[in-house]
């Protein structure tokens, strides 16, 4: 079955431009999680929804960044003002139960 | 706030070669560990999953045990294989089973 996708694929922008990242969970899950992964590190988490809603978004570094999941399947991560040390790979995940399945992920560059 | 470390960062090791990656936590209250797999530019691919009530799962070449009072897992692979040069992660979920943290990742060159 199809698993987590994730658009664009590859995504380069100038510093200061606004950016949307889009996610498509596993049909049926109701979990939703974003992370960060810089060069070299691991994964770091930034929010998590539970059907529309963020149940945590603790991990959002700042004002710039927003996500939204308005209908409880689709996920758009948003990035606004975006600086270089925005660039790294955005991973979505979703899931049941306490298991998280990843897409491929976005790597934003801004340049 | 849980911290998650994995010795080596790195590992070179010949084919067929038994290794053990390690990876440890600071927090004991760690629900379930999961090891994942990630290849170069790729996602991340889950190897085994174990949950709090367990102490090791296996899957084929792989076996993954959790310590929750030492804080430690450890993912063993045996007969390596050139195929399985990746880099690995190990991350604990939070007490609400929500929350992932990742360690750093060991990278594993497995050479012929």
């Amino acid at each position: 079955g199809a698993g987590v996708s994730q658009t664009p694929s590859n995504k380069v922008t100038e510093k200061g431009k606004y950016v949307e990242l889009r996610c498509d969970p596993i049909s049926g899950h109701t979990a939703l999680y974003w992370y960060r992964q810089s060069l070299g590190q691991g994964p770091e988490f930034l929010i998590y929804f539970q059907g529309t809603g963020a149940a945590d978004d603790s991990g959002l570094p700042n004002d710039r960044f927003f996500a939204v999941r308005p209908e409880g399947s689709v996920s758009t991560l948003k990035i606004q003002r975006t600086e270089r040390g925005d660039s790294a790979v955005y991973l979505c995940a979703s899931g049941e139960g306490h298991t998280q399945y990843f897409g491929p992920g976005t790597r934003l560059t801004v340049l | 706030k849980q911290e998650v470390t994995q010795i080596p960062a790195a590992l070179s090791v010949p084919e067929g070669e038994n290794l053990v990656l390690n990876c440890s936590f600071t927090d004991s209250a760690i629900y379930n560990l999961q090891w994942f797999r990630q290849d170069p530019g790729k996602g991340l691919t889950s190897l085994l999953l174990i949950q709090s009530s367990q102490r090791e799962q296996t899957s084929g070449r792989l076996n993954a045990s959790l310590d929750k009072s030492s804080g430690r897992s450890t993912l063993y692979i045996a007969a390596s294989q050139p195929g399985d040069s990746a880099t690995y992660l190990c991350a604990g979920y939070d007490n609400a089973g929500n929350m992932l943290t990742f360690g750093g990742g060991t990278r594993l060159m497995v050479k012929p």
